[in-house]
């Protein structure tokens, strides 16, 4: 069975520096997904990760992946108020279909 | 195009009862997901639907629930008999295919009495 382990679960950044958000993954997963979630909201898509190496970017937001090293980060550049959320990432266990969620890394950004 | 629809977003219960939770797909999407988010966690996988099959419902407890996706209108996620336990945001997702992303829809919040 997949598990997904993320880390940290807590993160209180301030503004105007950089951070990593790790995401590990027990076997091998097709594909990795981030999501953002805001307090009682549903949750945003923000990366899809098809292959070994592959890199996203979006805004203040990067993306990567190592297929061999089970490990997605997610890069945080210059963190602004507005990235305060929790912060998913997710695998595919199978080939298809359902999703593997880490627990979650809340982030707080304050100035 | 609308998104992912989900009624309704709150629903309260009590302990018992039925709870009706439903899903309409983004338009173009046969593939259907339920989630469920207890407080303070991550989301776990329940059920996978397309048009009148269940592919997988490893994720389902084996009693009180269960789920459809008919050929004709959404896609329902019943509860029997709720208890307190069964408090938590419930979420759909629908894809395109098997292997798309998928697109999350507001939740139902079901709260226990």
């Amino acid at each position: 069975e997949l598990k997904v382990e993320q880390n940290p679960l807590f993160l209180s950044m301030q503004e105007g520096k950089n951070y990593t958000i790790y995401c590990n993954y027990s076997t091998t997963s097709d594909r990795l997904y981030w999501y953002r979630q805001d307090p009682g909201k549903s949750l945003e898509s923000l990366f899809v990760l098809l292959s070994n190496g592959a890199v996203k970017q979006e805004g203040r937001l990067m993306a990567s992946l190592d297929t061999k090293a089970r490990l997605s980060t997610l890069h945080i550049t210059a963190a602004v108020h507005d990235l305060s959320a929790t912060y998913f990432c997710a695998g595919a266990p199978d080939s298809w279909g359902k999703l593997q969620f880490g627990a979650g890394t809340q982030v707080v950004v304050t100035p | 195009n609308a998104g992912v629809m989900q009624n309704p977003r709150h629903l309260v219960r009590r302990r018992g009862q039925e709870a009706r939770l439903r899903c309409s797909p983004m338009k173009g999407h046969s593939h259907v997901y339920w989630y469920r988010q207890l407080p303070e966690e991550g989301l776990k996988f329940m059920v996978y639907l397309q048009k009148e099959n269940i592919i997988d419902e490893s994720g389902m407890p084996k009693e009180r629930f269960s789920a459809e996706f008919p050929k004709e209108g959404p896609s329902i996620l019943r509860i029997q008999q709720v208890v307190r336990g069964d408090s938590a945001a419930y979420f759909c997702a629908s894809s395109p295919s098997d292997r798309g992303g998928q697109f999350f829809g507001p939740g139902t919040r079901l709260t226990v009495l």
